[in-house]
This record gives C-alpha cells, sequence and structure tokens, in this order.
C-alpha cells in the first residue's frame, strides 16, 4: 500500500534534548497530521496543519506543513521520559478523504 | 464525553472463519475511517464512511467490507481469514470530511491461528 517516507525509524535521545523528525512523499497533500500512539492503544493527535508553510505549535512540539506540500517536519524541545512511543504523520490526499500514514518514528528517551 | 469505542478488544479467530469488527464514533461524528495496522505494513487505509455511503476504499481483497448504520456506529467484516490478517484494526472518526483529523479508538487486536 501506499506510505510516506518517514525519518529517522527510530532514535534514543536523552532527556532534554530536543528531537527532529520528518515526512516526505512524492504526492502533494492538502492536509499534515502528527499523531503519536503509545503501546496498546490507538494514535492521539498531536497537531493538524491546513496550508502550505504553515507552522503550529502544541506546547513543546512544533510541526510545519512544507512549502511544496510534499513534506512536514515535527520537532519536540526538552524531551522528557513520557514522550516516548511512536510518532506517525499522515497526509490527506488531494481530492479524497482518504490518509496516508507515515511509516513512524520510534522515539525512546533516555533519563 | 465518550472517545471512540472499539469492541472487542481482542480476538483470536481460526484461518477460514468470519469475524465483525465494531466501532462506536464519538457522537456527533459521522465520518468513520478503518485502518490495518502490522508491524511490517504499519497502517493501512482499510475504508471510509460518511452518512451511511462508502466514500473511499483502499486496496484490500473484496474478503474486508465494512458498512455504517443510520446512528454513524459502524462494523468492518472480515471473511475466510487468513493468518496474514493478523493485526490492530483500528477505527477513526471525524466530525466530516476528515479535514480535523481524525480520533482513533484502542483498536481490535485480531489473532488469526
Amino acid at each position: 500500500g501506499q506510505q510516506l517516507n518517514q525519518s529517522p525509524q527510530s532514535m534514543f535521545i536523552q532527556e532534554g534534548e530536543d528531537v527532529s523528525m520528518n515526512c516526505t512523499s512524492s504526492s502533494i497533500f492538502n492536509t499534515w497530521l502528527w499523531y503519536k500512539q503509545d503501546p496498546g492503544e490507538g494514535p492521539v493527535l498531536l497537531i493538524a496543519l491546513y496550508k502550505a508553510g504553515e507552522l503550529t505549535s502544541n506546547g513543546r512540539l512544533t510541526a510545519q506543513f512544507g512549502i511544496t506540500r510534499k513534506d512536514s517536519f515535527l520537532n519536540i524541545s526538552a524531551s522528557i521520559p513520557s514522550d516516548v512511543g511512536i510518532y506517525f504523520c499522515a497526509g490527506q490526499v488531494s481530492g479524497t478523504y482518504k490518509y496516508i500514514f507515515g511509516t513512524g518514528t520510534r522515539l525512546k528517551v533516555l533519563a | 464525553k465518550a472517545g471512540v469505542t472499539q469492541t472487542p478488544r481482542y480476538l483470536i479467530k481460526t484461518r477460514g472463519q468470519q469475524v465483525t469488527l465494531s466501532c462506536s464514533p464519538i457522537s456527533g461524528h459521522r465520518s468513520v475511517s478503518w485502518y490495518q495496522q502490522t508491524p511490517g505494513q504499519g497502517l493501512q487505509f482499510l475504508f471510509e464512511y460518511f452518512s451511511e455511503t462508502q466514500r473511499n476504499k483502499g486496496n484490500f481483497p473484496g474478503r474486508f467490507s465494512g458498512r455504517q448504520f443510520s446512528n454513524s456506529r459502524s462494523e468492518m467484516n472480515v471473511s475466510t481469514l487468513e493468518l496474514g490478517d493478523s493485526a490492530l484494526y483500528l477505527c477513526a472518526s471525524s466530525l466530516g470530511a476528515g479535514r480535523y483529523g481524525y480520533t482513533f479508538g484502542s483498536g481490535t487486536r485480531l489473532t488469526v491461528v
């Protein structure tokens, strides 16, 4: 099936460090979403982006909708242990109600 | 406000059987989407319903089907189960076209033996 390229696949970081991850696609998307998934649970929406160039923050999280509409970035500042989990990006395929999900970035925070 | 409720949480079925999973969306949400999540393939879109109509379908075989009722509750059915159907099945609901993001349920973990 279709998927977005999300990187890195996984990362170990020290508590207090900043984290960056991104998603790229060959397709243009109308909306970008960022989700976090904890073990055994469904993904939880963190940030939604609706137009190219948009920069949106949610607490320590900041995400940007790429100018080309083919990529998006998520930054987490001053990471804490509860940031552990899998982060997914999702793009809404233009002209449809369908979202394609990235392959996920598994984040592990070392205290 | 209750979230998205999926039942059952866990299910074990035998190859060749069929299974029905249920999803109750957030009150007022009319769009329901289903996803299959596996370690190897990640989150794969199955289908999306709005006001009892299927608006989009992913690239899954016809063994996978769904429906939505007038109260927006949705079910998905998998017939003639295969070992590869073992996965976490996630349902997500949204107010309208999903532009404002979907709220996911906790999923149904299906194991086919």
